[in-house]
């Protein structure tokens, strides 16, 4: 059974760091391309950025690619967000998540397959 | 960034109706657009993807159609799990994008 735990989330304050982790389970890591995904309180949902199964290459959304990095350790299994000099508007609910894709021949489908529980940021003074 | 506008925001339905939400993109997204569904613990699940193919395990009441800017997804006979938040989201390109979502509720 494929498993997504994360944890590290709490209350930080503005501009502080903080580094959330998602250990994962029931599937060959390495394997898998992941990604982090936020909800605000508000429900709305942000893709916050993707890392390649052996780490090499990262994409963010350009709004937090100053602020944010993601990277994985495969003998752990584990995947990280790293967040420096946080904001309020960073207050949200946060989401590892598995990519998977279906191939058509021409163009690789990508989605996200499973979903952690999310952990809690709130950012506050 | 392409925007993701989906309608309703809000759906108050019964069980057994047929309901559709709307998902409409900024501009044409070639079909590439998944369905997610959240459940009131915070429970997300892979419904869609492609427009069209259902996820392993989804029952076959759900279903996925569209082009160009406007997409939607299909209840044919509301089953009280499904009660839940719904969200479509683009792989067009980058930033990957998310509509607002929709709530169905139970009327």
């Amino acid at each position: 059974e494929v498993q997504l735990v994360e944890s590290g989330g709490g209350l930080v304050q503005p501009g502080a760091s903080l580094k959330l982790s998602c250990v994962a389970s029931g599937f060959t890591f390495s394997d898998y391309w992941m990604t982090w995904v936020r909800q605000t309180p508000g429900k709305t949902m942000e893709w916050i950025g993707d890392i390649k199964y052996d780490g090499s290459y990262t994409n963010y959304a350009p709004s937090l690619k100053n602020r944010f990095t993601i990277s994985r350790d495969n003998a752990k299994s584990t995947l990280y967000l790293q967040m420096s000099n946080v904001r309020s508007e960073d207050t949200a609910t946060h989401y590892c998540t598995r990519g998977d894709y279906y191939y058509d021949g021409t163009y690789y489908h990508n989605y996200f397959d499973y979903w952690g529980q999310g952990v809690m940021v709130t950012v506050s003074s | 960034d392409i925007q993701m506008t989906q309608t309703p925001s809000s759906m108050p339905a019964s069980l057994g109706e047929r309901v559709t939400i709307s998902c409409r993109a900024s501009q044409g997204i070639s079909n590439y657009l998944n369905w997610y569904q959240q459940k009131p613990d915070g429970t997300i699940k892979s419904l869609i993807y492609y427009t069209s193919n259902l996820q392993s395990g989804v029952p076959s009441r759900f279903s996925g159609s569209g082009s160009g800017t406007v997409y939607s997804l299909t209840i044919s006979s509301l089953e009280p799990e499904d009660f839940a938040m719904y969200y479509c989201q683009q792989y067009d390109s980058s930033p990957r994008t998310f509509g607002g979502g929709t709530k169905l509720e139970l009327k």
